[in-house]
């Protein structure tokens, strides 16, 4: 069974509107961390932001921020004001911690246009 | 620079030959680990390290080995290249407990013909 399922193999926005880009996850561990990496057509993976399991508050970092819905094993990306810099492939990743290991492992990637 | 170096960054195997993936990590982070990128099947983990000396597998380690001697350096061994082994290759790591992500290499792009 697939860990983080990413739904929307591809999505579009006109420049300065919010977009959402859906995550969800499975784990029975109660103890595990959720990530976004944005990876630009240059190939490199950008580390965006990072929810805990236990934090109480929804990430934020600048124009990025984490609806986490912990009872629907949910992570969504919402990017605010989006930049036309803003095109790229989006990851969302889930780090399990189990028995002193630890293991990152990712969804399949949503492409995100953004449209003048 | 202080981060994740991966080289080659790009290398043409023919089917059969081995060759060996180098990852080097400067900031004495435990966890490394590489990773496969395919088209439309995003990063899957080949194999993973939580310290020097411990390896384990990740989703497809088939055709893959590791080893993991000093904390700094986790090489990925190709033992008889298939043309299915044709990918881009990523090397990550991070430190104990880190919130702040894990730190990629530019990645290794491989062609096996």
């Amino acid at each position: 069974a697939q860990k983080i399922t990413q739904t929307q193999p591809g999505m579009f926005v006109q420049e300065k509107e919010a977009v959402t880009l859906d995550c969800t996850y499975d784990t029975s561990d109660p103890s595990y961390g959720l990530f976004w990496y944005k990876q630009p057509s240059s190939g490199e993976m950008i580390f965006l932001i990072y929810q805990g399991s236990y934090d109480q508050q929804n990430a934020t970092e600048g124009r990025y921020s984490l609806n986490f819905q912990k009872a629907r094993k949910s992570a969504n990306l919402v990017i605010s004001a989006s930049q036309l810099g803003d095109s790229a492939m989006y990851f969302c990743a889930m780090r399990e911690l189990q028995g002193g290991s630890e293991k990152l492992v990712f969804g399949k990637g949503t492409k995100l246009t953004v449209n003048p | 620079n202080a981060g994740v170096t991966q080289t080659p960054k790009f290398q043409v195997l023919k089917t059969g030959q081995s060759m060996t993936l180098q990852c080097a990590q400067d900031m004495n982070h435990e966890y490394m680990s590489w990773y496969r990128q395919d088209p439309g099947m995003g990063l899957r983990l080949i194999h993973y390290s939580v310290g020097a000396g411990i390896t384990d597998q990740g989703e497809v380690p088939n055709g893959y080995n590791v080893s993991r001697s000093t904390t700094e350096d986790f090489p990925l061994r190709l033992l008889s290249a298939a043309p299915s082994q044709t990918s881009v290759y990523f090397c990550a790591s991070s430190g104990d407990g880190t919130n702040y992500g894990y730190t990629f290499g530019s990645g290794t792009r491989l062609t096996v013909v």
